[in-house]
């Protein structure tokens, strides 16, 4: 069975510091894992998507992951905070060869504070 | 850039009434999906369909659920009878490939939030 642990309910930090915000994951296949963002009152946005190519992976806005498969973590930064990018952010893992369907987090709120 | 657009927004309906919510995917995604959230909980999975069928199904898709591609852009869910636990946001998504693919990620509307009362 497919499961992920976001191990941070809220997250705050200043504008322009480096964002963390960690995922750890659970399956018995090889993964797809992705990350998304939800904006209040908006749907949610693909932030970026682990594809097996490169173990670091970027996606849009500043964001990346990196997939360490010997930690079983799939963590995401960001350099430097921006006030846009306070939102929620779901860490997702997927499986093709075993249950498809996406299985989520349970979300990181980020603040960012002026 | 194309989007997976979700209509009504907002959605209030009384405890044992039929609801429609309907969704149009982006138009070459071939694999189509209805998420929920309740509110404090977590994003799950609820449908999964392609071809003209129900590909995959969680606990919670009963026999009070039922999906439709009525026409070739729209796509429906519809809940027969509500209950107050429907309450919750609920998403709509499409894919290119299935979901789990690598490549494959999905892409969702903005949601439709439904309340039973």
């Amino acid at each position: 069975a497919q499961s992920v642990t976001q191990l941070d309910s809220h997250v705050s930090v200043s504008e322009g510091t480096p964002v963390l915000l960690r995922c750890n994951y659970s399956s018995s296949y090889s993964p797809s894992l992705f990350w998304y963002v939800q904006h209040p009152n908006k749907g949610l946005q693909l932030l970026l998507k682990y594809t097996s190519a490169a173990t670091l992976v970027k996606g849009i806005n500043g964001f990346e992951a990196e997939f360490k498969k010997s930690e079983t973590s799939f963590h995401l930064t960001k350099p430097s905070a921006h006030m846009s990018d306070a939102a929620e952010y779901f860490c997702v893992v997927s499986d093709i060869t075993g249950r498809r369907a996406l299985t989520f987090g349970s979300g990181t709120r980020l603040q960012v504070q002026p | 850039e194309p989007e997976v657009t979700q209509t009504p927004s907002h959605q209030v309906t009384q405890m044992g009434q039929e609801v429609i919510l309907r969704c149009v995917p982006i138009s070459n995604h071939l694999y189509f999906y209805w998420y929920r959230q309740i509110l404090g909980q977590k994003v799950e999975f609820l449908v999964s369909f392609y071809n003209n069928e129900i590909s995959e199904k969680s606990e919670i898709f009963d026999d009070q659920f039922s999906v439709e591609r009525p026409d070739g852009s729209n796509f429906t869910l519809k809940i027969r009878s509500t209950k107050l636990e429907d309450s919750a946001m609920y998403f709509c998504a499409s894919s290119v490939r299935e979901q789990g693919a690598y490549n494959s990620p999905l892409h969702f509307g903005n949601g439709t939030r439904l309340t039973v009362t």
